[in-house]
């Protein structure tokens, strides 16, 4: 079955700079990947989809790249602030049409 | 999209007890999805909750351990029975909220974190 890799440690950045989060997929090449945030204490908030055929997907200082030679979606929040700190969840199609979670990478943006 | 609310928030639970999670969206939906998310870990699908059939739980989770009910559209329950401190986990409640490039998302209460001693 798919399998969802995300990297579990950390990643702390500066206020301003762009931060890129990774997600990989072991098995076959999904359909899409979704992209949710979730904060402490809340449940996941879905922020964006990026389908198979799709290169690259923007919304707002958001962008979402998939590479399927590489098996690997690309996140990325350009001019960062604190407030995108967060856990940034990535997830697919996966057994029985539902979906799958990697475990997430927490992000940190300092001032 | 659809507003869902969770109680309890969070609990405290003693070893050997049970504790009934309540779902409640403020729109009529087919299915419902009880996930649970563990210290660290990803959120894994315990269910499927249908209005009017049993519920459809993935391999790993058992009836007898988490019976689910829905009784209608915009309802359901999680009963975590039998605790133990490896079931202390955050529970999240969450539906189908609209398609988004032809595939659906969800979207998730704000999860009632289960602490069991």
């Amino acid at each position: 079955s798919q399998k969802i890799e995300q990297n579990s440690e950390a990643l702390n950045i500066q206020e301003g700079k762009t931060a890129t989060l990774t997600c990989n997929y072991t098995n076959y090449s999904p359909a899409y990947l979704q992209w949710y945030r979730q904060d402490p204490g809340r449940g996941p908030v879905f922020l964006l989809l990026i389908r198979e055929n799709e290169k690259e997907k923007r919304k707002e200082r958001l962008k979402v790249t998939f590479d399927t030679t590489l098996k690997q979606s690309l996140f990325h929040i350009t001019a960062s602030q604190p407030a995108d700190s967060a856990t940034y969840l990535c997830a697919t199609r996966g057994a029985g049409n539902m979906l799958t979670f990697g475990g997430g990478t927490r992000l940190m943006v300092k001032p | 999209s659809a507003v869902i609310s969770q109680k309890p928030s969070r609990d405290i639970c003693q070893r050997g007890t049970s504790l009934t999670i309540q779902c409640q969206v403020d729109s009529q939906v087919t299915m419902m999805f009880w996930y649970r998310q563990q210290p660290g870990q990803s959120l894994t699908l315990i269910a499927t909750a249908n209005q009017g059939s049993e519920a459809t739980y993935e391999s790993g989770f058992v009836i007898d351990k988490f019976p689910i009910s829905r009784p209608n559209l915009t309802f359901s329950t999680l009963t975590v029975s039998n605790m133990s401190p490896e079931d202390s986990s955050i529970y999240l409640c969450s539906v189908f909220s609209g398609r988004v490039s032809g595939a659906n998302v969800l979207t998730f209460g704000a999860g009632s974190r289960l602490t069991v001693l």
